[in-house]
C-alpha cells in the first residue's frame, strides 16, 4: 500500500523558519496538501496543490515540492503555530489517498 | 458558509455495524463538483482517509477498509452516511466528515468519537 512519510517532530524557536517534509514515490505526479490540527480540533487545510494558500491562512505558511519530497514552510513561526501537521496525497492512480503520520511542531 | 455535523451512536458493540451520518448545511450535497468524505483518527494517532462519495452515488474507499465500508448519500435529507461493518476495538476513533474536491477536503465537521466496546 502507498505511504507518505513525515518526521515525527520538528522544533524551532519563535521567529525561526520551520520546515516539515513529506516524502512519497508518487509526489512527482501528485499534489501534496497540508493540514494543521491543534489539540482537540478538526484539521484545517493550510496548503493545497503543493504551494497554494487558502484564503485566511497567514502568508507565513508556504509550500514547495521537488521530486519525491514536498515541504511545508512556516516562516517566522509563532507559538500559535504549535500543532500537528499532516501531509495528504495519493498514489499514482489517484485512487489510494493517504495521510502522512503527522509531524508535531513545537515552537519554544 | 457550508457546515458539516456528524451524528450517530458513540458506543458500538464488537462485530456490529458502525453507522454515522453527516448533515450538511449552507450548501447542497447534490450540487456538482464536490466530494463528500469520511476520515478517522484513532486516539492519540494520525488521520486515516476512509473514503468519499460524489455525484450522489459514486464512492471510492480506502483499500484497507473497502470490504467493510459503505458510504451513501440521502439528498432529501442533505446528508451522507458511513457504515462500517464487523467493528473491533481497532475501529475506536474520532470520525470526521468533510467536503472538498477529489484531492482534498477544505471543510470539516467537528468530529465524533465512536468507541467499540461491549
Amino acid at each position: 500500500s502507498y505511504e507518505v512519510t513525515q518526521p515525527p517532530s520538528v522544533s524551532v524557536s519563535p521567529g525561526q523558519t520551520a520546515r516539515i517534509t513529506c516524502s512519497g514515490d508518487a509526489l512527482p505526479k501528485k499534489y501534496a496538501y497540508w493540514y494543521q490540527q491543534k489539540s482537540g480540533q478538526a484539521p484545517v487545510m493550510v496548503i493545497f496543490e503543493d504551494s497554494k494558500r487558502p484564503s485566511g491562512i497567514p502568508e507565513r505558511f508556504s509550500g514547495s515540492s521537488s521530486g519525491t519530497m514536498a515541504t511545508l514552510i512556516i516562516s517566522g513561526a509563532q507559538v500559535d503555530d504549535e500543532a500537528d501537521y499532516y501531509c495528504f496525497s495519493a498514489d499514482s492512480s489517484g485512487n489510494h489517498k493517504v495521510f502522512g503520520g503527522g509531524t508535531k511542531l513545537t515552537v519554544l | 458558509q457550508v457546515q458539516l455535523q456528524e451524528s450517530g451512536p458513540g458506543l458500538v458493540k464488537p462485530s456490529e455495524t458502525l453507522s454515522l451520518s453527516c448533515t450538511v448545511s449552507g450548501g447542497s450535497i447534490s450540487s456538482g463538483g464536490y466530494y463528500w468524505s469520511w476520515i478517522r483518527q484513532h486516539p492519540g494517532k494520525g488521520l486515516e482517509w476512509i473514503g468519499y462519495i460524489y455525484n450522489s452515488g459514486t464512492a471510492y474507499y480506502n483499500p484497507s477498509l473497502k470490504s467493510r465500508v459503505t458510504i451513501s448519500a440521502d439528498t432529501s435529507k442533505n446528508q451522507f452516511s458511513l457504515k462500517l461493518s464487523s467493528v473491533t476495538a481497532a475501529d475506536t476513533a474520532v470520525y470526521y466528515c468533510a467536503r472538498g474536491d477529489e484531492d482534498s477536503s477544505d471543510h470539516w465537521g467537528q468530529g465524533t468519537l465512536v468507541t467499540v466496546s461491549s
